[in-house]
């Protein structure tokens, strides 16, 4: 099946530095990908759309200018957490629909966690 | 979108079948439901997806009734290996934002 992959899958890094957080399609190109966040015990929480060549669409309540999203090309999208605090420190997990796929399965990453210090 | 209501927690034990129900009352016309299970530190991971009556699969069953306003995934002779949370989510076949709801965190008793 189709495989969306997550790096770095752990980082850890200090308070007030930018961490990057890349999330591929292997083997599909992906004309949306999404990304969320996950705290302990919590439930997967929508940030962002990330559309190819455009700019990602934000929810409620999530910073654009902290939580930066690039998706350049079909096959990979970034997600930039700029000055990263204590309070950041979560797994993110990416997603990815197929273009032209006909079941619109979302395939999901592995996900990333992050502990800012 | 379709907002979505399952129990919080379920226990079973080895070897017993497991039937998760979700509610989905606001379910539209186009919208799909689909079953995800996610392990502690892993992205979720494809079940099974239906639009009505029954899906099986080679891990599970989906049981949708005539007015789609809920859903039952049912897991055969469940395993260790099966204890994780469940995620049931409604929408337009992923051509969509979808949201998470609480999901249902299975434990499976040996």
């Amino acid at each position: 099946g189709a495989v969306v992959s997550q790096h770095p899958s752990r980082v850890i890094c200090k308070s007030g530095t930018s961490v990057k957080i890349e999330c591929r399609s292997l083997d599909f190109q992906a004309t949306t990908m999404f990304w969320y966040r996950q705290f302990p015990k919590q439930s997967l929480m929508l940030m962002a759309t990330s559309n190819e060549g455009s700019k990602a669409t934000y929810e409620q309540g999530v910073e654009k200018d902290k939580f930066l999203i690039n998706h350049a090309s079909l096959t990979l999208s970034t997600l930039t957490v700029t000055s990263a605090h204590p309070e950041d420190s979560s797994f993110y997990i990416c997603s990815a629909i197929a273009a032209g796929g006909p079941d619109g399965e979302l395939f999901f990453g592995e996900g990333s966690r992050l502990t800012v210090l | 979108l379709a907002k979505t209501t399952q129990p919080i927690s379920m226990d079973s034990y080895e070897g017993q079948e497991v039937n998760i129900t979700c509610s989905h009352n606001n379910i539209a016309t186009n919208d799909y439901i689909t079953w995800y299970q996610q392990f502690p530190s892993q992205g979720p991971r494809f079940i099974i997806q239906g639009y009505k009556t029954k899906v099986t699969n080679e891990v599970a069953s989906l049981f949708i009734p005539a007015d789609r306003k809920s859903s039952t995934l049912s897991l055969p002779r469940v395993s260790l290996s099966d204890t994780a949370v469940y995620y049931c989510l409604v929408g337009f076949r992923g051509y969509q934002k979808v949201t998470f709801g609480i999901g249902t965190k299975l434990q499976v008793i040996p």
